[in-house]
């Protein structure tokens, strides 16, 4: 199905280890973006990438790593997950030129012990 | 810097009684303003959007107005339905800011028979 997809939707990880959280968007929008969800906080931008190989950081980009070297894929990675990256992680895409309007994936749950 | 500021939840309302979630903002310039919504378990899907002052967006009986002079994008619905719960989000998009959204931290809508 076309769309934008996330995987895994649920992980449990521990403290120290490292986790790759993936994105795939089937638009070709230019724009893919990473945010994570905590109570209190809402959304809050970690990375976004304006196009291929085109990325910078957001407002919470410390403990994070992106890449992208296809259109249709933006991987976050945890290099070495600590506890208060415990969350929710939702990707997004945008076309970024005719229309701004950001499409959601349905979210990563991850758990840091 | 951008930020915006949504009322805090959980609103709960009885069917049909009329809601209003408020949102304000701060930004530079004239920003669009859009209101997004987060149903349990899903991400966040844009609900209705405004990108100049005095204009209306609408959807799904929802409604908010820009106001400049007041920086608000207060969101409304005449008659709430049990399938209106969800978590809505306000969030803006600076001028100049590339692509980039600024979010609430939610308002959780909890509406009961």
């Amino acid at each position: 199905d076309a769309g934008i997809t996330q995987s895994p939707r649920y992980k449990i990880t521990e403290t120290g280890r490292q986790v790759t959280l993936m994105c795939h968007q089937t638009w070709s929008h230019s724009y893919m973006f990473w945010y994570r969800q905590d109570l209190g906080h809402g959304l809050r931008l970690i990375y976004y990438s304006a196009a291929a190989d085109i990325t910078d950081k957001g407002e919470v980009p410390d403990g994070y790593v992106v890449s992208r070297s296809k259109t249709e894929n933006f991987p976050l990675t945890l290099e070495s997950a600590t506890r208060s990256q415990t969350s929710v992680y939702f990707c997004a895409s945008s076309e970024g030129r005719r229309s701004y309007e950001q499409y959601f994936g349905p979210g990563t749950r991850l758990t840091v012990t | 810097g951008n930020s915006v500021t949504q009322m805090e939840g959980p609103v709960t309302l009885s069917e049909e009684a009329f809601l209003t979630i408020n949102c304000t903002y701060t930004a530079t310039g004239y920003p669009s303003l859009f209101w997004y919504v987060q149903y349990p378990g899903e991400g966040l899907q844009l609900l209705l959007k405004a990108t100049k002052a005095d204009d209306k967006g609408s959807n799904k009986g929802f409604e908010a107005t820009y106001r400049k002079e007041t920086t608000s994008f207060h969101l409304e619905k005449g008659s709430v339905q049990v399938s209106d719960s969800a978590v809505y989000f306000c969030a803006l998009r600076s001028t100049g800011g590339g692509n980039k959204l600024t979010f609430g931290t939610g308002t959780q809508l909890k509406v009961e028979l």
